[in-house]
């Protein structure tokens, strides 16, 4: 078990609302990432963090916005969410050369 | 930057019987290797890894990977597949410096007939 938690873990928000997604670890590791999975896509990394205030962009970006206040916690927002980022979300620590991964977000935008 | 090919969708087998997950990466930095293998409804959880030395690298479950650095390839074997192998499988890349950012295969579906 790699202390990552998420919450929530799964959750149905309607089209323009924001919705924050929050990765917690237990493990003090300066490395975190969002990413997001899809069908025929596998996982694409969104944004990640390298340390408190620090965060840069993915692959996926667009509509997303991150914030790192603490080492343990990072947050994902969607300021207006569309149908498009209905998706399974992960969040992932980096340790010893390896991400361990969270159980997951099931987020549906309807 | 990297990209990854898992070159079949789908993989249908027999139970026992041998398998082969072919993945493919391009990159113009020296990288990392991961296979990550996913059940149903669940996370995804690492199976093996390669970091450096032995190009053959053995994980968990029977798993097999080898590195072959000429044709940048990093396929999964497993000698004789259970039906508790029946999952997505997905092979990963980073770079081995810095922050190591996954880029991800689509994925391959593994399916096990009795």
């Amino acid at each position: 078990d790699a202390g990552i938690t998420q919450s929530p873990r799964h959750k149905v928000t309607e089209t323009g609302t924001p919705v924050t997604l929050r990765c917690h670890q237990t493990e003090n590791h300066r490395y975190m990432y969002w990413y997001r999975q899809d069908p025929g896509h596998g996982l694409r990394l969104i944004h990640y963090s390298y340390g408190v205030k620090d965060t840069d962009k993915g692959e996926v970006s667009d509509g997303y916005s991150v914030s790192r206040s603490k080492t343990e916690d990072f947050l994902l927002t969607l300021e207006s969410a569309t149908s498009s980022q209905t998706s399974v979300y992960f969040c992932a620590i980096n340790g010893h050369g390896e991400q361990f991964f969270g159980p997951g977000t099931r987020l549906t935008v309807l | 930057a990297q990209s990854v090919t898992q070159l079949d969708s789908q993989v249908p087998v027999f139970e026992e019987a041998p398998v082969e997950l072919r993945c493919n990466y391009s990159s113009s930095v020296s990288v990392y290797l991961f296979w990550y293998v996913q059940y149903p409804n669940q996370g995804l959880q690492l199976l093996l890894k390669y970091l450096s030395g032995s190009t053959l690298v053995k994980g968990i479950n029977g798993f097999e990977a080898e590195f072959n650095k000429s044709q940048t390839s990093f396929h999964l074997r497993k000698p004789s597949v259970h039906i508790s192998d029946t999952a997505e499988y997905f092979c990963a890349v980073s770079g081995s410096q810095g922050a190591q950012k996954l880029v991800f295969g689509q994925g391959t579906r593994l399916t096990i007939n009795p």
